[in-house]
């Protein structure tokens, strides 16, 4: 069974960073490109950004700059290093892999920006 | 970038109803788009994709169609679980692009 867990959410300062993480099991992660999708309280999806199987990324325009995607083909796990962190990044952050289109996804980890 | 422009934003619809969602893409994506379901508190769900091809376990009353840049997802007939929040997603070129989301709600 494929699953996703997302983690490292949490409360952080305007300007501060937060990594997250997503797990993987139930397929080789190796061969899948992996996105980072969010969705800031009451309010609709937000793509952020995806990485190939060979390291390649794009980034939404709101967050270049700001924040990486990376991973770990070793530990089957995608990253999302995010800096500068604004109000407006306060979301959900669910990870999904690629097969085509966004499917299957995690639960999602909740970032709070807030001072 | 390819701006997706998604309609109505919300409706409200009985049980049994057929109800249509509209998305139009800023230029031509072919049929690299993806209609996903969304209820309180949970990950989206994928229901179709390529436009018009539905996901394996989703009822048949869900249909999509279109191409280049208009699209339409149709519920034949509503019911009671099918009250949700609906987004369409363009994976065409980047940066990817969904839609607002309808949310269809009890009458």
């Amino acid at each position: 069974e494929v699953q996703l867990l997302e983690s490292g959410g949490g409360l952080v300062q305007p300007g501060g960073s937060l990594r997250l993480s997503c797990a993987v099991s139930g397929f080789i992660f190796s061969n899948y490109a992996m996105s980072w999708v969010r969705q800031a309280p009451g309010k609709g999806l937000e793509w952020v950004s995806i990485i190939y199987s060979g390291g390649g990324a794009y980034y939404a325009a709101s967050v270049k700059g700001r924040f990486t995607v990376s991973r770990d083909n070793s530990r089957s796990t995608m990253y999302l290093q995010m800096n500068s962190l604004r109000a407006e990044d306060t979301a959900v952050y669910y990870c999904a892999k690629l097969t085509g289109w966004l499917d299957p996804w995690g639960q999602g980890t909740l970032v709070t920006v807030s001072s | 970038d390819i701006q997706m422009t998604q309609s109505p934003s919300s409706l409200s619809a009985s049980v049994g109803d057929r109800v249509t969602i509209t998305c139009r893409a800023s230029q031509d994506i072919r049929n690299d788009l993806v209609w996903y379901q969304q209820k309180p508190g949970k990950a989206p769900k994928r229901l179709i994709s390529g436009a018009s091809s539905l996901q394996s376990g989703v009822p048949s009353r869900f249909s999509g169609s279109g191409s280049g840049t208009e699209f339409t997802l149709t519920i034949s007939s509503l019911q009671p679980e099918d009250f949700a929040t609906y987004y369409c997603l363009q994976h065409h070129d980047y940066p990817w692009m969904f839609g607002q989301g309808t949310k269809v709600e009890i009458k």
